[in-house]
C-alpha cells in the first residue's frame, strides 16, 4: 500500500478561494516533508521543507503567506494555497524524508 | 548547467528492446534515486543507490561514484514501462535535486 497518502488527487477551485492539500504518512513518523510543484513538461521544483512542530522553510521566490504549510503532527503535513489564482494551477506533490516516498500528487486547476 | 543532467530527454522504443537512460551529476551526493512518474503524475521510487548496482525484476540501476554517473536499464521493455524516468540526487540533508526527466514511450 501507499506509504504517503496525498489528497485530494485533483481539485478545481475559483479564483480567490483557498485550497488545502493533505499528505499523510501511513506507516511511519515523518519528521520532515518536502512540498514540490511541477509545471507541465518540467521537473519538480522544491517549494518548502516542512518540519514537524516548527515553521516551514521556504525556497527563494515562494511566498510563505500564499502557500501555508502546517506540519502539526508526525503523520500529517498540509499545504494551503490561499487566494488562489489561475497561475497557481499546477501539480503539487509531497515527499517524505529521508527516503523518496512520494504522495500521489494533487492537480490544482484555478478557474 | 544543471547539477543533474539526464539523457536522452525523449526515448521511443519497440516492445522487447533493451533501454538505457543516463544520469550525470556535478555535485557531491550521499545517494541517487531513480524515480518513475506515471502519466497521472504519481511518482514511484524505483531505486536508491549509493554504490554499485541494484536489480529489481527487469530494471537494473548502476552508479559510478568516481565518474558521477548512473544508468537505468530496462530489459525486455513493455508498453507499460512508458513513463517519465527521473534521476534525483540527495545532496545536503535530505534534499533532492532532480534531473529534467526522460520521457520513455514503448510501442507494442
Amino acid at each position: 500500500g501507499a506509504v504517503v497518502s496525498q489528497h485530494p488527487s485533483w481539485v478545481i477551485c475559483k479564483s480567490g478561494t483557498s485550497v488545502k492539500i493533505e499528505c499523510r504518512s501511513l506507516d511511519f513518523q515523518a519528521t520532515t516533508m518536502f512540498w514540490y510543484r511541477q509545471f507541465p513538461k518540467q521537473s519538480l521544483m522544491l517549494m518548502a521543507t516542512s518540519n514537524e512542530g516548527s515553521k516551514a522553510t521556504y525556497e527563494q521566490g515562494v511566498e510563505k503567506d500564499k502557500f501555508l504549510i502546517n506540519h502539526a503532527s508526525l503523520t500529517l503535513s498540509t499545504l494551503t494555497v490561499t487566494s488562489a489564482h489561475p497561475e497557481d494551477s499546477s501539480f503539487y506533490i509531497c515527499s517524505m524524508a529521508p527516503e523518496a516516498f512520494f504522495g500521489q500528487g494533487t492537480r490544482l486547476t484555478v478557474v | 548547467k544543471n547539477e543533474v543532467e539526464q539523457s536522452p530527454q525523449n526515448l521511443t522504443a519497440q516492445e522487447g528492446e533493451f533501454i538505457t537512460i543516463n544520469c550525470s551529476y556535478s555535485v557531491g551526493i550521499s545517494a541517487l534515486h531513480w524515480l518513475q512518474q506515471h502519466p497521472g503524475g504519481g511518482i514511484v521510487s524505483l531505486f536508491m543507490l549509493s554504490s554499485g548496482k541494484k536489480k529489481h525484476g527487469r530494471l537494473i540501476a548502476t552508479i559510478n561514484i568516481q565518474e558521477k554517473h548512473s544508468s537505468l536499464h530496462i530489459t525486455a521493455s513493455h508498453p507499460r514501462d512508458s513513463a517519465v524516468y527521473i534521476c534525483a540526487v540527495k545532496t545536503s540533508g535530505s534534499r533532492l535535486t532532480f534531473g529534467e526527466g526522460t520521457q520513455l514511450t514503448v510501442n507494442p
